[in-house]
């Protein structure tokens, strides 16, 4: 069965980076794109970006462009996504999510918090 | 920046029927926009119930239908369980990139 499994909660100082993973399993891995998606305490979904199953392309949110940036390693099957200078606001569940088109999401993580607190 | 508007809460009784919808300040929603809906529940991750537009995955319950209506991508819940008491998003996309509308709160009462 189709399995994301992501890394464990973070915490990081305002201006500094995050790395968060996301391990797939019960399929084939490259045949596939990958979502992320961000949700602060309280508050909606919000779409971070894509990557293309052979990771050489990826598209980012103008908000996140410069900040963001997503990769992807076949021999281990996960997907990563850091996010730098970061800032209180970016205090949030981080997700990812499968897409078997580029428009088309089915499979969810479970989610990874990540706290930015001086 | 487009901005994608859910209404912010809707209530049902068990058993009955209810529509949720997702505009576009862009214009009208079509097909070409792929809509997708999730399902989230209180401290869970999200679910993905319908995509591009009506299609459904294996595990979505048949009572769940998308369509679109009046220039919106919509979600409609016929036969509305308890279980069915969770908050929605839609999502829609523009050229390369996506925006989740603000959700719905469905409480079923």
């Amino acid at each position: 069965q189709v399995q994301l499994v992501q890394s464990g909660a973070e915490v990081r100082k305002p201006g500094a980076s995050v790395k968060v993973s996301c391990k797939a399993s019960g399929y084939t891995f490259s045949t596939y794109y990958f979502y992320w998606v961000r949700q602060a305490p309280g508050q909606g979904l919000e779409w971070i970006g894509i990557i293309n199953p052979s990771g050489d392309s990826a598209n980012y949110a103008q908000k996140f462009q410069g900040r963001v940036i997503m990769t992807r390693d076949t021999s281990t099957s996960t997907v990563y996504m850091e996010l730098s200078s970061l800032r209180s606001e970016d205090t949030a569940v981080y997700y990812c999510a499968r897409g078997f088109t580029i428009f088309d999401f089915d499979y969810w993580g479970q989610g990874t918090l990540v706290t930015v607190s001086s | 920046q487009t901005v994608v508007t859910q209404e912010p809460s809707l209530t049902v009784s068990p058993g009955g029927t209810v529509t949720l919808t997702c505009a576009s300040s862009a214009g009208a929603v079509t097909s070409g926009y792929y809509p997708n809906w999730f399902q989230q529940k209180p401290g869970q991750a999200p679910r993905t119930l319908i995509y591009s537009t009506s299609s459904k995955h294996s595990w979505t319950p048949a009572r769940f239908s998308g369509s679109l209506l009046g220039g919106k991508a919509a979600l409609t819940l016929s036969g509305v369980q308890p279980e069915d008491e969770a908050e929605y998003y839609c999502l829609v996309y523009y050229g390369g990139a996506a925006v989740f509308g603000g959700g719905t709160k469905l409480t079923v009462l």
